[in-house]
């Protein structure tokens, strides 16, 4: 079955750079969650957006910024990274319908701010 | 979000039902109890999810009190591969789309 796709699996940047995160949702799922999991850490909730408009925001910074595009893909665009910003990312999706409650998460992206 | 209350962990041997229990006392009449978990290296898994009768499907049961300010989470017969971190999270019914609020878990170590 299809899953969540998240690119790039890991990314390396340096303090004070941008890094773009992509999520592909699973087909016919139009809501989008974005993670945060720093190291020994529970996952954060950040953002979340359904059918292309936010729908949810938690713990983001204002560094952080992210969309939803009308193929259902999400992008999360961080910038001024700091070393704190290492952490996984991972990318959730929901099927089309709004009593359905289960969130598919991927594998997430794994990144390192040095 | 209500609070959620877990133990930090678990332990049990292969082939053995687990039971996790979660407690949330201050449980609202709309909210239902999830559970997730989250395998080593990889992102968290829906396991169940239920209101006020004990559910079961093909992972695991949960099991609802009553009064609603507890659940427990049944691991019919644990193996190696349910080694994970569990969550118990409350969502309310209408919040689908909605972050999950993760607390701390129970992290369940299974003894072959």
């Amino acid at each position: 079955a299809a899953g969540v796709i998240q690119s790039p699996r890991h990314l390396i940047k340096e303090k004070r750079e941008t890094a773009t995160l992509k999520c592909y949702p699973i087909p016919r799922h139009d809501t989008v969650y974005w993670y945060q999991q720093g190291p020994g850490q529970d996952p954060q909730f950040l953002i979340s957006f359904y059918e292309k408009m936010q729908s949810d925001k938690g713990s983001i910074p204002d560094r952080f910024s992210a969309q939803q595009f009308s193929d259902y893909h999400s992008e999360l665009n961080m910038s001024s990274l700091e070393l704190g910003d290492s952490a996984l990312y991972f990318c959730a999706s929901r099927p089309l319908g709004s009593s359905y409650n289960e969130q598919f998460f991927g594998p997430g992206t794994r990144l390192t701010v040095l | 979000d209500a609070k959620t209350t877990q133990p930090n962990s678990m332990e049990s041997n292969e082939e053995e039902p687990v039971h996790l229990p979660c407690n949330h006392s201050t449980i609202s009449g709309t909210d239902y109890i999830h559970w997730y978990r989250q395998l080593p290296s990889q992102g968290p898994e829906y396991v169940i999810h239920g209101l006020t009768s004990n559910v079961n499907n093909r992972m695991a049961s949960l099991a609802i009190a009553e009064d609603r300010k507890s659940s427990t989470l049944i691991l019919h017969r644990a193996t190696l591969r349910d080694a994970a971190v569990y969550y118990c999270i409350l969502r309310d019914w209408g919040g689908g789309a909605d972050g999950l609020t993760f607390g701390k878990g129970t992290h369940l170590i299974i003894q072959p």
